[in-house]
């Protein structure tokens, strides 16, 4: 079965530090990815989604960049953070091809990273 | 046209009670709507889904049912219990894009 993992599951962090957050996926390949960012008590925005290695998709230009080093690695970093940055942080995969039509559209997500920008 | 519109923004019901959780959407490409529940603290669970070929598919105590004439698709929670108390979301999407639009999520609480 598949499994996602994020880390740290907490992070509280100054304003103007750098950031680096995991996702790692296991038990399956060439998974898409996806990072979003919810803020206290409102919906997922959408950050970032990767197709494949090296494939990154940004869907917010802020401070923050995405990485897919690795087939089921995925990073979200950030070189100086901002007091807006705060927020919980999802990575969410699919199974490779899905783009919304077909039988493989199930998005699961990881448990999360609460950020805090002091 | 990418929006996915729910509500309500909150919901209290009583045990036992059902909650209904409404969504609506404008674009008629959207061929997948799932259903999430996520509680405090944790990343939103798949809870249920559906496709516009069926008009409603149930599991357990939670059906999803779709208009597809009026592009809204809503959740019923039958027997509402107090751990059913989360933030639910639905979401869509749709073949040719890698992207899921999700709705605002309703806040539900259910009384003891």
């Amino acid at each position: 079965s598949q499994t996602i993992h994020q880390w740290p599951a907490t992070l509280v962090q100054p304003v103007g530090s750098p950031l680096s957050l995991e996702c790692t996926v296991e038990g399956t390949s060439n998974p898409n990815l996806y990072w979003y960012r919810q803020a206290a008590g409102r919906g997922l925005q959408l950050l970032f989604y990767s197709v494949g290695i090296g494939q990154i998709s940004s869907e917010v230009p802020q401070n923050l960049s995405a990485s897919r080093p690795q087939d089921r690695q995925f990073i979200l970093s950030s070189k100086k953070l901002l007091l807006s940055d705060s927020g919980f942080y999802l990575c969410a995969w699919t199974l490779t091809g899905s783009t919304g039509g077909g039988g493989a559209n199930e998005q699961f997500f990881g448990p999360g990273t609460r950020l805090t920008v002091l | 046209q990418q929006q996915v519109k729910q509500s309500p923004q909150s919901l209290i019901v009583q045990k036992g009670g059902i909650s209904i959780i409404n969504c609506a959407y404008e674009n008629t490409a959207f061929d997948y709507f799932p259903w999430y529940q996520q509680f405090p603290g944790k990343g939103p669970a798949l809870l249920i889904a559906i496709r516009p070929d069926v008009s409603e598919k149930k599991e357990g105590r939670f059906t999803i049912s779709f208009n597809k004439s009026a592009k809204q698709f809503s959740l019923h929670i039958m027997d509402s219990q107090p751990g059913d108390s989360a933030t639910y979301f639905c979401a869509a999407t749709h073949s040719g894009t890698y992207k899921y639009i999700f709705g605002t999520g309703t806040r539900l609480k259910v009384l003891a």
